[in-house]
C-alpha cells in the first residue's frame, strides 16, 4: 500500500521562528505531490509540485519535491500566529488522493 | 470564480438514523467530485469520486453510498448509520483529470 508519511506530528514554535516540515512516501507512481493548509474547516491549497528539485515559493512559504529521495519539504519563515494550522501532504494520481496525517504547527506569540 | 458549498456543518444524528450530506460547486462545469473523512488526528481518506453524473467510484467498503444526480451536485448517504460513521466529512471538487483538489468547510458528524 502506498504510504505518505509526514514528521513531525506537532510543532510548537514562537513568533519568527522558521520551520521545515516533512512529507516522504512510498510510491510507485504519482503525477504530482500537494500540500495543503487546514485551519478550522477545509483544507486550503498552498503548493502542487510535479518536478523534482524545482522550488515553488508563495511569500514566507516555500517548497520542493526530491523523487530520488522520495520527500518533499515545506519551509515556513518568519512563522506568524496566522501560520498555526494542520498542513497536509498529499500524493496525487488520476483520481486519487492519498494523504498523510499531518503536521500541527502552533505558532506562539 | 468557483465556489462550493457543503450542508450542513454540524450533525447529531442516533445510530441506525439515515444520513443525507449536500455538497454543490458554482462556476464551473463537469468537475470531478469527491468525498473524503477525517477521522479525528488522522489524514483525509478518500471514499468515493465521481468524474460525471451518474458515475460513482468507491474506495473503500463501507456502508455509505454516493451519488450525482446533476452535474454540480454530489450527495453522501447512508441507510443505517453506525457508530463508525462519526468523522469530518470533506467534499472536493478539481478541473477534470488536474489536480489541486479544492474543498468545501466539511460536516462535522456525531453519531450517538
Amino acid at each position: 500500500e502506498d504510504k505518505v508519511v509526514q514528521s513531525p506530528l506537532s510543532l510548537v514554535v514562537h513568533e519568527g521562528d522558521t520551520v521545515t516540515l516533512n512529507c516522504s512516501y512510498e510510491v510507485t507512481n504519482f503525477r504530482s505531490l500537494l500540500w495543503y493548509k487546514q485551519e478550522k474547516k477545509a483544507p486550503t491549497f498552498l503548493f502542487m509540485l510535479t518536478s523534482s528539485g524545482i522550488e515553488k515559493k508563495s511569500g514566507r512559504l516555500s517548497s520542493i519535491l526530491d523523487k530520488k529521495e522520495l520527500f518533499s519539504i515545506l519551509n515556513i519563515t518568519a512563522t506568524q500566529t496566522g501560520d498555526s494550522a494542520v498542513y497536509l501532504c498529499a500524493l496525487y494520481n488520476n483520481n486519487d488522493m492519498r494523504f498523510g496525517a499531518g503536521t500541527r504547527l502552533t505558532v506562539k506569540p | 470564480s468557483q465556489t462550493i458549498h457543503q450542508w450542513p456543518a454540524t450533525l447529531v444524528q442516533p445510530v441506525g438514523s439515515p444520513l443525507s450530506l449536500e455538497c454543490t460547486v458554482e462556476g464551473t462545469s463537469n468537475p470531478n467530485l469527491y468525498w473524503y473523512r477525517q477521522a479525528a488526528g488522522r489524514g483525509l481518506q478518500l471514499l468515493f469520486y465521481s468524474v460525471g453524473i451518474g458515475q460513482i467510484s468507491s474506495e473503500v467498503p463501507q456502508n455509505l453510498s454516493a451519488s450525482r444526480p446533476q452535474d454540480r451536485q454530489f450527495i453522501l448517504s447512508s441507510k443505517k448509520l453506525l457508530l463508525s460513521d462519526s468523522g469530518f466529512y470533506l467534499c472536493a471538487w478539481s478541473q477534470q483529470g488536474k489536480g489541486p483538489q479544492h474543498f468545501g468547510d466539511g460536516t462535522r458528524l456525531s453519531i450517538l
